[in-house]
């Protein structure tokens, strides 16, 4: 069965500081994983998107790795702001026999940032 | 461009009672599917469709019906809604076959069952 796992489950910081935050996964046959920002209360917005040839992706102060060997991505995110305080949700797509991205969705990583 | 508009926000249902919840997008996406998101699990995926016409099961389609008439709306009907449906429903579109395209989703549906 396809499965995301992600860690930690959830994480507080304070303003300005690192955090990394990991995803694991077991889909097969991997297309893509993507990291989603979800604010409470809205539907989740894309961050990232990387296929198997991509090892790293940045979109301003969010960057994801991926390793296909080992098949684990994180996401880093610099210089912590109160804004970031969401879920973070890491999502592995893989191509069905009809030519659709299926994604499996990781239960999230709660991010609070405080002041 | 608005994107993915859902319809209601809220919801609250009688057991045994039906009902559908709205999507539509004015992104020319595709490729739509609804999802339901429940406390401490992943968005589960419950129906899709590659184009007008064309609808497929995902995950979890149990109690759950689709059509897609046309490329901006897809809707999702609940025929006799139970307790175990009362979650918060997400739609979302893409375009389909590409596979840098992200999903775009709209600010869920929060339904209750009683």
């Amino acid at each position: 069965k396809n499965q995301v796992e992600q860690s930690p489950q959830s994480l507080i910081i304070l303003e300005g500081k690192n955090c990394t935050l990991q995803c694991n996964y077991t889909v097969s046959p991997f297309s893509n994983l993507r990291w989603y920002k979800q604010d409470t209360g809205r539907g989740p917005v894309s961050l990232t998107i990387m296929t198997f040839s991509e090892n790293t992706k940045s979109n301003g102060r969010y960057t994801a790795t991926l390793d296909a060997d080992t098949k684990q991505s994180s996401l880093h995110i610099t210089a912590s702001q109160l804004s970031d305080s969401a879920s973070y949700i890491c999502v592995v797509s893989h191509l069905s026999s009809g030519g659709s991205y299926i994604p499996t969705f990781g239960r999230g990583t709660s991010l609070i940032v405080h002041p | 461009n608005a994107g993915v508009t859902q319809t209601p926000k809220f919801q609250v249902l009688k057991t045994g009672q039906s009902m559908t919840l709205q999507c539509a997008q004015d992104m020319n996406h595709e490729y739509m599917s609804w999802y339901r998101q429940d406390p401490g699990m992943g968005l589960r995926l419950i129906h899709y469709s590659v184009g007008a016409g064309i609808t497929d099961q995902g995950e979890v389609p149990n109690g759950y019906n689709v059509s897609r008439s046309t490329t901006e709306d897809f809707p999702l009907r609940l025929l006799s809604a139970a307790p175990s449906q009362t979650s918060v429903y997400f739609c979302a579109s893409s375009y389909r076959g590409q596979i840098n395209s992200p999903l775009h989703f709209g600010n869920g549906t929060r339904l209750t069952v009683t």
